[in-house]
């Protein structure tokens, strides 16, 4: 069974203060690895697509990597706009033509100004 | 994001009604997806369509649960006989290598 686990569960920075978060996953062959940002009382918001070990992807203030069993989201120089809920999901290989998204709990992310 | 609606954006009901919840991908995916979320929780899969036909339903959590989308287009995913644990957000995603997610349906069944 797919599984992911994010951590920390909830995060407090200060705004200039870069950090991490983590997304540990166990899957059946990798399809893709998703990161998505969730703000309160809306849809998930497509971050990045990973697709193999040691790619990397960036936008504006992140950047995820991926590695194996793990993908980290960095953010730089965090804003108060980059309060949200950071999701990790996973596709496996496995599902023929699904390509159904296995998610993390998520990380709240809170950046004080 | 991409073109998802879904109607309505907030059902209350009462235990033991039947509810329909709409999903339109408006910009015409194929891959059609729903997901349920709890709160503080990521989404879970619930059943996929490609086109109008149901290629997984395995999340759906028992047989009350039903979904269709008989012209490839907009889906409807029926509750019958609701009960209170089936409160949750449920939301349809579109897309095939990348999913867009509309802004859900938040049911609440009294």
């Amino acid at each position: 069974e797919d599984q992911v686990t994010q951590s920390p569960e909830a995060l407090r920075l200060q705004e200039g203060e870069s950090s991490s978060l983590n997304c540990s996953y166990t899957v059946s062959g990798l399809r893709g690895l998703f990161w998505y940002r969730q703000d309160p009382g809306k849809g998930p918001e497509f971050l990045f697509t990973l697709y193999s070990a040691g790619e990397e992807k960036e936008k504006e203030r992140l950047k995820a990597t991926l590695t194996k069993k793990e993908s980290f989201l960095h953010i730089t120089a965090p804003k108060p706009e980059d309060s949200a809920t950071y999701l990790c999901a996973v596709q496996a290989l496995s599902g023929g033509s699904n390509y159904k998204l296995t998610f993390g709990k998520g990380t709240l992310l809170t950046v004080n100004p | 994001g991409a073109g998802v609606s879904q109607s309505p954006r907030y059902k209350v009901t009462k235990r033991g009604q039947d509810v329909a919840l709409r999903c339109d991908p408006i910009s015409g995916h194929v891959s059609l997806y729903w997901y349920r979320q709890a709160l503080g929780q990521g989404p879970e899969f619930l059943t996929y369509f490609n086109y109008e036909a149901q290629q997984d339903k395995s999340g759906l959590p028992n047989d009350r649960f039903s979904a269709e989308r008989p012209e490839g287009s907009i889906s409807t995913l029926t509750i019958q006989r609701t009960e209170q644990r089936d409160s949750a957000m449920y939301r349809c995603a579109a897309g095939t290598d990348t999913q867009y997610f509309g802004p859900g349906t938040r049911l609440t069944v009294l």
